[in-house]
């Protein structure tokens, strides 16, 4: 089954602890995308990457940091500069631009 | 800078009833416009993508509609079920080169047996 995976489903964070959510993608996708989702909000940017070992910041970047030593990972660290980083953390990626986006399941982020 | 609004934030309607949900956006030089769903908790599922040079798209019941002059776009519903509640969330794309989507808040359907 080709797809989008994300782990943990539910993360629980204390304060002023650094936590990596993953994502793995088996459909060879080049460009993958991290997106972060507040209740009765839409979903806002915070990195991508359209190749292995590139990344750039989105709209809300700050607070956060990725990498992307492979094509099929691109993990996600929230980290203890990040003020209020309680929320629903989606990944997803996409072949070519112009391509519709495909999301993965979703983390569910809650500091203590 | 683009912004996407949907109107209303939640709709509820019987089953059976046709119905439209709306999207504007405030830059209409878009490359595409997108609907996706969304179950409680879940990641998003893509419904339809119009190219900026196209006026509809349909896949079964679902109609969406793009008039980029206006920018509106609409999501068309036909023969409501149980099984379409969810939120709804209108995406655009800016350029063809563009990897960001801006997204509306969306809007939360309901369908009452």
């Amino acid at each position: 089954d080709g797809g989008i995976t994300q782990s943990p489903k539910y993360l629980f964070r204390k304060e002023g602890q650094n936590v990596t959510l993953s994502c793995e993608q088996n459909l060879n996708h080049d460009a993958m995308y991290w997106y972060r989702q507040d209740p009765g909000q839409g979903l806002r940017l915070i990195y991508y990457s359209q190749i292995v070992n590139d990344f750039q910041k989105g709209d809300i970047a700050e607070g956060y940091s990725v990498s992307r030593e492979k094509k099929e990972s691109f993990p996600l660290t929230v980290t203890s500069a990040q003020k209020n980083p309680t929320a629903f953390y989606l990944c997803a990626s996409r072949m070519d631009s112009g391509d519709t986006q495909y999301f993965g399941p979703g983390t569910r982020l809650t500091v203590l | 800078k683009q912004e996407v609004t949907q109107i209303p934030a939640a709709l509820s309607v019987p089953e059976g009833e046709n119905l439209v949900l709306n999207c504007s956006f405030t830059d209409s030089a878009i490359y595409n416009l997108q609907w996706f769903r969304q179950d409680p908790g879940k990641g998003l599922t893509s419904l339809l993508l119009i190219q900026s040079s196209q006026r509809e798209q349909t896949s079964g019941r679902l109609n969406a509609s793009l008039d980029k002059s206006s920018g509106r776009s609409t999501l068309y519903i036909a023969a409501s079920q149980p099984g379409d509640s969810a939120t709804y969330l209108c995406a655009v794309q800016g350029t063809v080169g563009a990897q960001k989507l801006v997204f509306g808040q969306g809007t939360r359907l309901t369908i009452n047996p």
